[in-house]
């Protein structure tokens, strides 16, 4: 299956940082799409990016489609502690018999210290 | 609209016994998605439904493992005979058109198989 690789595989930062994460892919997807996990609880959509380059903003999160179509960036500006979480990339292929799947990185662990 | 839900949230059994999950996608949804998740990985794609139709299996859904969507609307995934490798967050996902990749997820069901 495809792999997504995304990084760092976990974050420890300050209120009040920024972050950065990243997903990258060997082959090409037709759309980006990120989530965050709560433990215990499913995924919930945060943004999703459907054109090579597109810059799409949620309140303090900007993503972005990689002009390859291989990779995909989350910031997130001024943390707070609820940030904290699981974000996950995924991406969505549009091809053939994978019509449909989303495909999954493993997940950035974000801590967000008071 | 109160999003997907998953019936049970947790579920404890016995190994070699069957299982039963239940999914209700977001209302008017034709699209039904089911996916695995183990600790530390992204959710991995099962199967997918348009209306009532399987449209995609993955090579993950051995023989043990059958999804129905009778009427097109909630889902069931059934394991036969669950093993200990079962033990995953099972989660339940709806998008509203077959050209969108927003997929919703509900909160999941853990299932741990003793």
């Amino acid at each position: 299956g495809q792999q997504l690789n995304q990084s760092p595989q976990s974050m420890f930062i300050q209120e009040g940082e920024d972050v950065s994460m990243n997903c990258t892919s060997s082959s090409i997807f037709n759309t980006w799409l990120w989530y965050k996990q709560d433990p215990g609880e499913g995924p919930v959509l945060l943004i999703a990016l459907y054109k090579a380059g597109e810059l799409t903003s949620n309140g303090r999160l900007t993503a972005q489609f990689g002009i390859t179509r291989k990779d995909s960036f989350l910031n997130i500006s001024a943390s707070i502690p609820s940030d904290v979480g699981i974000y996950f990339c995924a991406g969505r292929i549009d091809r053939g018999s994978t019509l449909g799947r989303l495909y999954f990185g493993r997940g950035t662990q974000l801590t967000v210290w008071p | 609209d109160t999003g997907v839900s998953q019936d049970p949230r947790h579920k404890i059994t016995k190994r070699g016994q069957n299982v039963t999950f239940r999914c209700d996608p977001i209302s008017e949804h034709n699209r039904l998605y089911w996916y695995r998740q183990t600790l530390g990985q992204g959710p991995e794609f099962l199967t997918y439904f348009q209306n009532e139709a399987q449209l995609e299996k993955s090579r993950l859904l051995s023989d043990r493992f059958s999804a129905e969507r009778p009427k097109g609307s909630f889902s069931t995934l059934e394991i036969q005979r669950t093993e200990q490798g079962d033990s995953a967050m099972y989660l339940c996902a709806s998008s509203s058109t077959p050209t969108s990749a927003e997929q919703f997820f509900g909160p999941g069901t853990r299932l741990t198989v003793l």
